[in-house]
């Protein structure tokens, strides 16, 4: 299994302002993912990130509103940018283990006011 | 392409009585399944995965999960739940193998109470 540290654990912005969410791993991992989950609502695949490579964005999700960064095999940033009370949201950063089941972070509870 | 189907938005279940959290999935070609549980305030944690061969998995926290291929169900069982079995249960699904379209694909979830 993989060890995920997301930070900062919860946030409140102010609206028009951008937050830069922060995920580590224990081991080195090929891909990693950002997800959102809105209040009340299942986990929706907000893009995937290699390391080396531009992000894969999910249809909806955009790369001037979610730009990530990939440095390298252990880290990853997902930065919600011009925020909006409409992305108040809990953000995920994940890993799969053996192509098989996949890992979260704590998540990032995000308020936008 | 694949989809996965919780039946019950939210499931109250008195405390050491047992429970059944519904999946149902959709694939034309074979799955991996997975049941993943959300405590308050928390990130998600595997409960249990069917990859292949026994039908009946056992997961964490007593919890067992029964693959039926021919009525492409994925249910969550437990004998007996405790207060602290209260969270949101997701049922999740994806393809074998590595690429862009194996994915996983998770379900509305399930929250469950349990009531003392």
């Amino acid at each position: 299994s993989a060890v995920i540290s997301q930070k900062p654990s919860r946030d409140i912005c102010q609206r028009g302002t951008s937050l830069t969410i922060q995920c580590q791993v224990d081991s080195q991992v090929t891909m990693m993912f950002w997800y959102r989950q809105q209040p009340g609502q299942s986990l929706t695949l907000i893009a995937t990130a290699n390391q080396g490579s531009e992000a894969t964005y999910e249809s909806g999700f955009v790369i001037d509103k979610f730009p990530i960064s990939r440095p390298n095999l252990t880290f990853s940033t997902l930065t919600v940018s011009n925020m909006s009370p409409e992305d108040s949201s809990i953000y995920l950063c994940s890993v799969e283990g053996g192509f098989t089941e996949a890992f979260f972070g704590q998540g990032t509870r995000l308020t936008v006011v | 392409a694949q989809s996965v189907t919780q039946l019950d938005s939210q499931v109250p279940v008195f405390e050491e009585a047992p429970v059944e959290l519904r999946c149902n999935y959709s694939s034309s070609v074979s799955v991996y399944l997975f049941w993943y549980v959300q405590y308050p305030n928390q990130g998600l944690q595997l409960l249990l995965k069917y990859l292949s061969g026994s039908t009946l998995v056992k997961g964490i926290n007593g919890f067992e999960a029964e693959f039926n291929k021919s009525q492409t169900s994925f249910h969550l069982r437990k004998p007996s739940v405790h207060i602290s079995d209260t969270a949101e249960y997701f049922c999740a699904v994806r393809l074998p193998g590595y690429s862009s379209a194996s994915k996983i694909i998770f379900g509305s979830g399930t929250r469950l109470s349990i009531r003392p």
